[in-house]
């Protein structure tokens, strides 16, 4: 039973419309990430939180944006969606141990 | 040059062979070793993780360590067709909360 949830699963949408994709995990994790995964591609991380109004860019350069206002909640925001966009957007949030817990991902396409 | 180089494969295996994944790393100071499963259109899930050299065993999974070489490993016994999916390795610091991931392996296991 997944205790990190994406929504939604998959997603077409026009170019240049607002998005916002939602991650919300039940688990009381202060870490939480956002990665990038192109089909039959690496991870890449796009933004991390460690808390409550904390938030970074990751290592790979996103025009997207997130939040954190609630230790439950890690929305991403693309402002103007591009075709460049379209890829798979996994969201995870790390406890005490040592691994992270993934959603199961949204699957972006922008036309 | 990466600091995590994992062959991408795809990687195809009778069912009930042996199978060795491998991962090697640069970064001396990474301390914490796991992999990851992937199936398709989902997000990762956990396998094993190790913080020492040697040996983990669970199950038909046994993940391989060494420090030394900057080389781990991933052996699946009797593989199965459910084993069929991407494996990630990924490896953390131990100061450092992001984890570096490796670009994943497909492996096809064929009845």
């Amino acid at each position: 039973e997944a205790d990190i949830y994406q929504t939604p699963r998959y997603l077409v949408i026009g170019t240049g419309k607002k998005i916002t994709l939602e991650c919300s995990q039940t688990m009381g994790h202060d870490k939480m990430y956002w990665y990038q995964q192109d089909p039959g591609m690496e991870l890449h991380l796009i933004h991390y939180s460690y808390g409550v109004n904390s938030t970074e860019k990751g290592d790979l350069s996103s025009e997207s944006t997130v939040s954190r206002i609630r230790t439950e909640h890690f929305p991403l925001t693309l402002e103007s969606a591009r075709p460049s966009h379209t890829s798979q957007y996994l969201c995870a949030s790390r406890g005490g141990t040592y691994g992270y817990t993934f959603g199961s991902g949204t699957r972006l396409t922008v036309v | 040059q990466k600091e995590v180089e994992q062959d991408p494969g795809p990687l195809s295996v009778p069912e009930g062979a042996i199978v060795s994944l491998n991962c090697t790393y640069s970064n001396s100071a990474f301390q914490y070793f796991m992999w990851y499963r992937q199936y398709s259109r989902k997000g990762p899930e956990l396998l094993m993780y190790t913080y020492s050299s040697g040996n983990k065993e669970d199950g038909r999974f046994t993940a391989q360590v060494d420090k030394s070489s900057k080389y781990i490993s991933l052996f699946i016994r009797d593989s199965q067709p459910s084993d069929s999916a991407t494996y990630l390795c990924a490896i953390l610091t131990g100061t450092a909360s992001k984890l570096t991931f490796g670009t994943g392996t497909r492996l096809q296991v064929t009845l």
